[in-house]
């Protein structure tokens, strides 16, 4: 596709319900980033993805985070047993490839996620 | 994470330049800066980045000085669709796949 596709654009849930937000990459990026966004703060990093693996975990706020990529395109990120202070939103980067320090990101236009 | 130092907001009126500074003393001699801006409700697009020289693209122009420790994102004649949050990031090799946002600087257009 043109861009980072990401979906659904809007999700509302629950507290305590698992959710699943998706990511298209751009055709034949091979790195893959999630990030997030609370409300006025700037962007916290969750994951990164070279390839299917993801060599860093660190940024996952807590168990209840897990994300995944298979065939080296779509990403899926799951939170489980949602939580009010999951509120965010959710971004996606693609880029050409992980390693170098002048690769560019390309983001896509979020997922916004309300835990009610 | 590689820090940098930038002003919460600035302002501008159409049609005339904008300087957003950046401050980062921290910097090593292998980081690039990169500077991404948000519009609303959109997620961050790539500005411009550089090394040691200043840089020019169609979107903006990148001046770093002599000592690395500081550079200046420059628009040479701001549009009302400048009206973003500019950030400015050291990309480092130690910590590549992970970017550090911060708060970046809110910039305001006025028509």
């Amino acid at each position: 596709g043109a861009g980072v596709s990401q979906s659904p654009s809007n999700k509302v849930t629950e507290k305590g319900k698992d959710v699943e937000l998706r990511c298209d990459p751009i055709s034949g990026h091979t790195a893959l980033y999630w990030y997030r966004q609370s409300l006025g703060q700037g962007l916290e990093f969750l994951i990164y993805f070279q390839g299917n693996s993801a060599p860093d975990k660190s940024g996952l706020p807590s168990d209840r985070f897990s994300a995944e990529r298979t065939g080296g395109s779509v990403s899926t990120l799951t939170i489980q047993r949602t939580q009010q202070e999951d509120s965010a939103v959710y971004l996606c980067a693609s880029s050409l490839a992980l390693g170098t320090r002048d690769e560019k990101l390309f983001f896509g236009s979020g997922t916004q996620l309300s835990v009610l | 994470d590689a820090k940098t130092t930038q002003p919460n907001s600035m302002e501008s009126n159409e049609e005339e330049p904008v300087h957003l500074p950046c401050n980062h003393s921290t910097i090593s001699g292998t980081d690039y800066i990169h500077w991404y801006r948000q519009l609303p409700s959109q997620g961050p697009e790539y500005v411009i980045h550089g090394l040691t020289s200043n840089v020019n693209n169609r979107m903006a122009s990148l001046a770093i000085a002599e000592d690395r420790k500081s550079s200046t994102l420059i628009l040479h004649r701001a549009t009302l669709r400048d009206a973003a949050v500019y950030y400015c990031i050291l990309k480092r090799g130690s910590t590549l796949g992970r970017l550090y946002f911060g708060r970046g600087t809110q910039l305001t257009v006025w028509p």
